[in-house]
């Protein structure tokens, strides 16, 4: 069965530091997607990223990017210079290659980043 | 573009009412549509989805349950409720499977 842990469950931090987001997952299936997305305030899910697993290579959006290891199961996100907005729940979800429940999404439990000024 | 929208955005509801809740998307054609259930401090779970018209898979037994009466539109009902299913209740589509899913706003329930 998919698995997503995210042990870090509250992370505080003062505005410009950088802040990197743990995500590590289990599956037995050779092809997967991880994805992040980000829940502010209002409660909305916000679609981050999206990355199949035969793409390690790392990738960087802004102020944002995302360190891909198959080694070592983990997809880490980076915040570099934290603003307040960034303030919010980040989730990191699995889910594998097919149809019906195995591909649906499997989401870790969240990390609330609160992003002080 | 697509969007999705999902009512009412907050709600309460006494133990024993029946529920409610829609979720309409537009811009899009036969998407896979979900309910999710969020609980205080937890992450997300899947309730429900459904591939088309009138076809529902339950995920978890509990005292939901959800319809698909038109293409774009997806209901979660109860006759009901119970303390236990108060949450935050989100609605969600994907074009197909293993791509990225857009969620609504959601509905936070609480059941007094």
């Amino acid at each position: 069965a998919q698995k997503v842990t995210q042990a870090q469950t509250e992370i505080s931090v003062v505005e410009k530091e950088d802040v990197t987001l743990d995500c590590v997952y289990e599956t037995r299936d050779t092809t997967y997607y991880l994805f992040w997305y980000k829940q502010p305030p209002s409660g909305e899910l916000v679609f981050l990223i999206r990355r199949n697993s035969f793409d390690e290579q790392n990738e960087i959006s802004g102020r944002y990017s995302w360190n891909f290891q198959k080694s070592t199961s983990s997809f880490n996100f980076t915040i570099t210079a934290s603003q307040v907005v960034d303030s919010a729940v980040y989730f990191c979800a699995l889910s594998e290659v097919g149809t019906g429940a195995n591909s649906k999404l499997t989401f870790g439990k969240g990390i609330t980043l609160s992003v002080r000024p | 573009s697509q969007t999705i929208h999902q009512w009412p955005a907050t709600l309460v509801q006494p133990v024993g009412s029946p529920l409610s809740l829609e979720c309409t998307v537009e811009g899009t054609s036969n998407p896979n549509l979900y309910w999710y259930r969020q609980a205080a401090g937890r992450g997300l779970q899947l309730l429900f989805y459904s591939v088309g018209i009138g076809q529902i898979s339950s995920e978890v037994p509990q005292n939901l349950s959800a319809s698909r009466p038109q293409d774009r539109q997806f209901i979660l009902s109860s006759k009901k409720l119970l303390l236990s299913d108060s949450g935050f209740y989100l609605c969600a589509w994907t074009q197909g499977w293993n791509t990225e899913a857009f969620f609504g706003q959601g509905t936070r329930l609480t059941v007094v």
